[in-house]
């Protein structure tokens, strides 16, 4: 079966450079969730997306922004990165109209360095 | 998150052993997930209970949400090494702004030794 896709799945930036993370979701899921995962951490919400708008919007930094396009993959673009920006970045999705179902899958999660 | 208390933060088994891990949440739950994750690497889903009162098991692992649907345990029956891991339980809230955003507990790392 189709998982979500994210890509790269590992990226070395410099600080205050830019970084852009892409997901692809589960075909015919319609909702995509960002979360940030730090060193020994659990993951935290960043933002989510259904159909193509933003629905809701958790600790997400200013320097970051996100979309999601009309074929329903997302991008979380990074800008002026900090070293504190190191982290797994993980993209979920799930459909809306299956909410309660066991539908809430990750991608493998984007490995962002920051040096 | 303190809406969502997860324990034990770490637990060491011998393996065959029985284990319990338990997830505590101070607002009623609409869903409650159970992740795996191997260190630096995704969230495998384990299961999701969405009804007070559900048991779900999979192989040796069986979860189950209280009548209240706030708190949730994942019992693993006679451990592998292959349990080994962080295990993540991950809370759908009722109300909020949108719908199946999660927030996760701390985790509780699970070494299981041969």
């Amino acid at each position: 079966a189709a998982g979500v896709i994210q890509s790269p799945r590992h990226l070395i930036k410099e600080k205050r450079e830019t970084a852009t993370l892409k997901c692809y979701p589960i075909p015919r899921h319609d909702t995509v969730y960002w979360y940030q995962q730090g060193p020994g951490q659990d993951p935290q919400f960043l933002i989510s997306f259904y159909e193509k708008m933003q629905s809701d919007k958790g600790s997400i930094p200013d320097r970051f922004s996100a979309q999601q396009f009309s074929d329903y993959h997302s991008e979380l673009n990074m800008s002026s990165l900090e070293l504190g920006d190191s982290a797994l970045y993980f993209c979920a999705s799930s459909s809306l109209l299956e909410r309660g179902k066991e539908t809430q899958y990750f991608g493998p999660g984007t490995r962002l360095l920051v040096l | 998150s303190q809406e969502l208390e997860q324990s034990p933060q770490s637990l060491i088994v011998q393996e065959g052993k029985n284990l319990t891990i338990n997830c505590t949440s101070s607002k009623t739950l609409y869903g409650l997930y159970w992740y795996k994750q191997k260190y630096g690497e995704g969230l495998i889903f384990l299961m999701m209970l969405q009804k007070g009162g559900e048991e779900k098991s999979h192989e040796k692992i069986t979860a189950k949400l209280d009548e209240k649907k706030q708190q949730s345990s994942l019992h693993i029956t006679a451990s592998q090494p292959s349990h080994a891991g962080i295990y993540l339980c991950g809370a759908d809230f009722y109300g909020g702004t949108s719908y199946g955003k999660l927030t996760f507990g701390q985790g509780t790392i699970l070494t299981v030794h041969p």
